[in-house]
């Protein structure tokens, strides 16, 4: 089973201010990193999809950046709101049909 | 708006009993998934699908079967029901037979096996 870690596991930010989540994989066999965002009483939604070194992709006031060679990738957010309550969740792609997930990163903003 | 829907948020099931999960995609996806979540673990993969009549096993297989009879349908099937199946199940599915797009979940079906 691959091992897929995220941190920190929760974090909890006053609105306006920026933080950022790391995910971390194997550096071997790499095909794709997912972002997902997991809201309460929601299904997942997928926030990016990366796929070569030194991507970076943005969302609004989400980005995220990848770094195969070793193992990282990290999302940020710019400005929290209330909204972006939610957890957040990478996924590592190694070839083949599936994902592996990490446990998470649990986001509270509060006002 | 494309969607996964998944047959119930909430079960109640009792131990012993056989236990269908649902899930329909309406996106012509070839692949389809079942996860479960528990706290601290994380999305977990049970078994996956890339095709009509095609399964493989995921990391926890045990104590599961799966179907796929037509494109669209994926059921997770438990065969006789335990209390440590008590879990968040979720159905995914993404287009083509490799990971390059973001998978599209269902919102979740809550089973307590009591």
């Amino acid at each position: 089973i691959l091992n897929v870690e995220q941190s920190p596991q929760s974090l909890h930010v006053q609105e306006g201010d920026s933080t950022n989540f790391t995910c971390s994989f194997p550096s071997s066999n790499f095909y794709a990193l997912h972002w997902y965002r997991w809201e309460t009483a929601k299904s997942p939604e997928a926030l990016f999809v990366m796929t070569l070194n030194g991507d970076e992709k943005k969302k609004g006031r989400i980005s995220a950046t990848l770094n195969t060679k070793e193992g990282y990738s990290y999302l940020y957010i710019k400005g929290s709101q209330p909204e972006d309550s939610a957890t957040y969740l990478c996924a590592f792609a190694g070839g083949g049909n599936k994902l592996t997930f990490g446990t998470g990163t649990q986001l509270k903003v509060e006002l | 708006d494309v969607k996964v829907t998944q047959s119930s948020r909430y079960l109640v099931k009792r131990t012993g009993e056989k236990v269908f999960l649902e899930c329909v995609q309406d996106m012509d996806h070839e692949n389809m998934f079942w996860y479960r979540q528990d706290p601290g673990l994380g999305l977990r993969l049970i078994y996956f699908s890339y095709d009509v009549k095609m399964k493989e096993k995921g990391d926890i297989p045990e104590g599961y079967s799966v179907s796929r009879e037509k494109k669209e349908r994926f059921s997770l099937i438990l065969e006789s029901a335990s209390t440590n199946q008590t879990s968040m199940y979720l159905c995914a599915s993404s287009p083509g037979r490799y990971t390059g797009g973001g998978y599209t979940f269902g919102s979740g079906t809550r089973l307590t096996v009591v």
